[in-house]
């Protein structure tokens, strides 16, 4: 089983409407999470972080965790073309950090 | 200032070349990363250096070589280079191990093209 999971295919989705991604782990010891956002040519970079049960938000940002699931997810309301992208969820444990392969979001105008 | 620069930004050699990729923070951290980011996107961690030592070595063979001359620059050099070494190859850095390694900052990435 893969460290962290990430199997939704390309997202598509009208602007204005609410993106969500999901992402689940296999270590039940993790305690951090995080997603991060990789522009086409770009190099990734954070945009949201969680560490407890609940939901965390940020502007039209909001992560998601429920541990006893091992499952984390992201929100992205009022989606914006400038929202596309590929969205990596994380999640950290022996002194590293391990990525999802990544969900490809599309905002169409 | 670029707080992760990594040099070169892209490489296109042959097979069986040996090349190297250099990468520099100017942040302050302890920790250092190379991350490998196939085709497919995934994002694989390689090495780890905290403050010169070697923390992290996952399964990576051992024509890829890692150097940490001190805290704020890790090389990788990558000997005999095959097809499948294609790929963007990611420094990052963190302030340190453990729940410091939680947020890293990325270099731009390396594109490596193996011909």
């Amino acid at each position: 089983q893969k460290e962290v999971e990430q199997n939704s295919g390309p997202l598509s989705v009208p602007e204005g409407a609410i993106a969500s991604l999901n992402c689940t782990y296999s270590d039940r010891g993790s305690q951090s999470f995080f997603w991060y956002r990789q522009y086409s040519g770009k190099s990734p970079e954070l945009i949201m972080s969680i560490y407890s049960n609940g939901d965390k938000e940020d502007g039209r940002f909001t992560a998601q965790l429920n541990k006893a699931s091992q499952y984390v997810s992201l929100l992205i309301r009022d989606s914006q073309p400038s929202d596309s992208a590929t969205y990596l969820c994380a999640v950290s444990g022996n002194n590293r950090l391990a990525f999802g392969k990544g969900n490809q979001v599309v905002v169409i105008p | 200032d670029t707080a992760v620069s990594q040099t070169p930004k892209y490489l296109v050699t042959q097979m069986g070349n040996d090349k190297s990729i250099k990468c520099e923070q100017n942040l302050g951290h302890d920790t250092m990363y190379w991350y490998k980011q196939d085709s497919k996107k995934f994002l694989k961690i390689m090495f780890s250096y905290n403050n010169k030592e070697l923390i992290i070595n996952e399964t990576v063979p051992n024509r890829f070589s890692p150097k940490s001359p001190d805290k704020a620059h890790l090389n990788l050099h990558i000997n005999s280079l095959e097809l499948g070494d294609s790929a963007v190859y990611f420094c990052a850095s963190s302030q340190g191990p453990g729940s410091g390694a939680n947020v890293l900052t990325f270099g731009a990435g390396s594109r490596l093209t193996v011909l």
